[in-house]
């Protein structure tokens, strides 16, 4: 059962251009939203993280925008460059286990 | 403060052998979760450790084991190979309370 649904799979954006990923979940115990970013070969690095009693959270060039009702949350990626190009993935958590539910992940590549 | 660290970073079995995969958590973390990716996927929940016990444990079956040392450090173990096992191995360390969770560089395993 796919508990956190991402889209789209993948997205070709050109430099400077904004870069915007959705995700949907189903379980509304999920009390923590994190985006990891991941390069070929490499483990999944933190990029921003929110909770459910925010609606929107911005570091730097990337923002989460929350909508509870609609549980759904969305990765915008500000002035798109191509050091960018690399596999998003949305997750979920909820409780003490911390147990991480992933998205399917959407390859993005920035071109000059 | 050192970060996540994975060994061996490539390893190559055949079907029904056994592996065991490392791992070192981040200076101060004292729980940690294993993770499988598979190739185009998103990583899957296998187990996560806890003051040396499990706490938390994904779809997986029981040839999937793991230890927690006191030092925080885990193993994961897999008994009987199968084909379907290759994959990346993550692991992540994070803090009580805390809910980020920091990835290490995981190890490819491949079975044949």
């Amino acid at each position: 059962q796919q508990q956190v649904k991402q889209s789209p799979q993948s997205l070709i954006v050109q430099k400077g251009g904004i870069s915007i990923i959705n995700c949907a979940y189903e379980n509304t115990a999920f009390d923590y939203f994190p985006w990891y970013q991941q390069f070929p070969g490499k483990g999944p690095a933190l990029l921003i993280a929110i909770r459910p009693d925010v609606s929107e959270k911005k570091e730097g060039r990337f923002t989460i925008s929350f909508n509870k009702s609609a549980k759904q949350f969305s990765l915008h990626i500000m002035d798109s460059q191509p050091g960018d190009s690399a596999t998003y993935f949305c997750a979920a958590s909820k409780g003490n286990t911390d147990k991480l539910i992933f998205g399917t992940g959407t390859r993005l590549q920035v071109f000059p | 403060e050192t970060g996540v660290t994975q060994s061996p970073t490539h390893l190559i079995k055949t079907r029904g052998q056994q592996v065991t995969l490392r791992c070192s958590s981040q200076s101060g973390h004292n729980t940690v979760s294993w993770y499988q990716q598979a190739l185009g996927q998103g990583p899957q929940f296998i187990f996560q450790y806890y003051r040396e016990e499990e706490n938390g444990r994904g779809n997986f079956p029981p040839r999937f084991s793991g230890l927690q040392f006191p030092n925080y450090s885990s193993e994961l173990n897999v008994n009987a190979l199968e084909l379907d096992d290759s994959a990346l191995y993550l692991c992540a360390s994070s803090s009580t309370g805390m809910k980020t969770q920091y990835f290490g560089p995981g190890t490819r395993l491949l079975v044949l």
